[in-house]
Parts: C-alpha cells; structure tokens; sequence
C-alpha cells in the first residue's frame, strides 16, 4: 500500500525560506507531485519529479529522493500569497493502480508579516 | 485556455437525496478524475474516466457513480447521501491514459448533506 506523511501546519515569515517535507511508504510510483491549495480554491500544480534531484521552477522548488522515501518543497522569498496548504501526491505504478494519485493531509503554511 | 469546471459551486442536500456534481475538462483532455476533500482530511480518489470508459474507482461504496460523455465532460452521481458525504469534490483532467500525465483540477463543488 501507500502512505503519504506531512507535517500538518508550518508558520514561516515574509522574505524567508522554508522547507515542507513529505515522507512515503509504497511499493512503487512513478513520480511525485506537488500541488498548492489556497482555502477555497482548486489544487493547482507546482512540480513532477520523476528522477531523484532538484527541479528547481522560479521561487519554487521540489526535491526527490527514491531511495530514502522523501520528498521536499523548497520556497524561497516567502510571499504573504504562498500562505496556502501544499499537497504532496504519489502517482502509483500502472500495473496496480491506474490513473489516481495519492496524496497526503496537506501541510497547510501561514507566513507571517 | 479555459481550466477545468465544475457547477455547482455549492449543492445542499438533506439524507437520502441523489446528488448529481458535473464537470468539463480542459478542451483536448480526454481524461476526468473525481475526488473527494472530507474536512481534515486529504484528497481521496474516487473514480477515472477515459473515453467514456471507468478505468480505475477508488474505495468508496457502490452509490458513488458516474458518467463521461462523448465530450468528455462528466458527471458524478451520490446516491442515498449520507451525512459523512458533506464533502469538496474536486475534479481534475488530463491528457491521456499515462499514469504519468499532470491532473488539473477544478474548483470543486461544495456538498453538505443536512
């Protein structure tokens, strides 16, 4: 099976950097995504890692390590608008589980002022 | 290039009631996934449709059903709704049938069963 862990909530201030990490147990995917969650809003779509490294996308970046299970969002220069939850999602092997992603709790950030 | 959507924003059910969640995936996709967003709780899978066919359902009981279109637009059908299904249901689309392709969601519909 999986299992997607994040921590639940992140405090972080304006200008800074943090880090949200996200840990999985399963039994094979093929890639890791991260998706950014305003309260309300739709899921919209930050990164796809496949291989192990950092895909590094503006501000944004995403890091992969298969075979440690772990996974990390890396923002830099933290807005007031990146307060938002993060959602962390598996896409499992064909064979076993088409088409759905799994995904954990979600890491929700408040950056403050 | 229009995204995904969905209508309505909000439904408002009472126990036993059908409810009846509709959504258009961005133009050229082919894929549409439905999900569910219980309060605290992450996103869990429900079903996906390619083509008008249900490829994969996720662990939810048989009263959760639905539907793709020839213009694979697609509907989801709650059946005998239960106060536990007040939930955001999310509905994202893809490209094709690669487990790989990125899902785009809309911005969901917001049921509460009374």
């Amino acid at each position: 099976g999986q299992n997607i862990d994040q921590p639940t909530e992140m405090t972080a201030t304006e200008g800074a950097i943090v880090q949200i990490n996200c840990t999985y147990q399963t039994s094979g995917f093929n890639g890791l995504f991260w998706y950014q969650q305003h309260a309300g809003e739709a899921p919209t779509f930050l990164s796809y890692n496949v291989l192990d490294g950092l895909e590094e996308k503006g501000r944004f970046s995403s890091f992969l390590s298969r075979s440690k299970g772990y996974s990390y969002l890396l923002l830099k220069e933290l807005q007031m608008k990146d307060s938002a939850s993060y959602l962390c999602a598996v896409s499992p092997l064909r064979s076993s589980n088409t088409g759905k992603l799994i995904f954990g709790q979600g890491t929700t950030l408040q950056v403050k002022p | 290039e229009a995204g995904v959507t969905q209508s309505p924003t909000h439904l408002i059910k009472t126990r036993g009631q059908q409810a009846t969640l509709r959504c258009s995936p961005i133009s050229g996709h082919t894929s549409v996934y439905w999900y569910q967003q219980a309060l605290g709780l992450g996103l869990q899978f429900l079903l996906w449709y390619d083509e008008g066919e249900e490829r994969n359902r996720g662990n939810f009981p048989p009263r959760f059903s639905g539907r793709q279109f020839p213009n694979y637009s697609s509907e989801l059908n709650v059946n005998a709704l239960e106060l536990e299904d007040s939930a955001l249901y999310l509905c994202a689309s893809s490209i094709g049938l690669a487990d790989t392709d990125t899902q785009y969601f809309g911005p969901g519909t917001r049921l509460t069963v009374l």
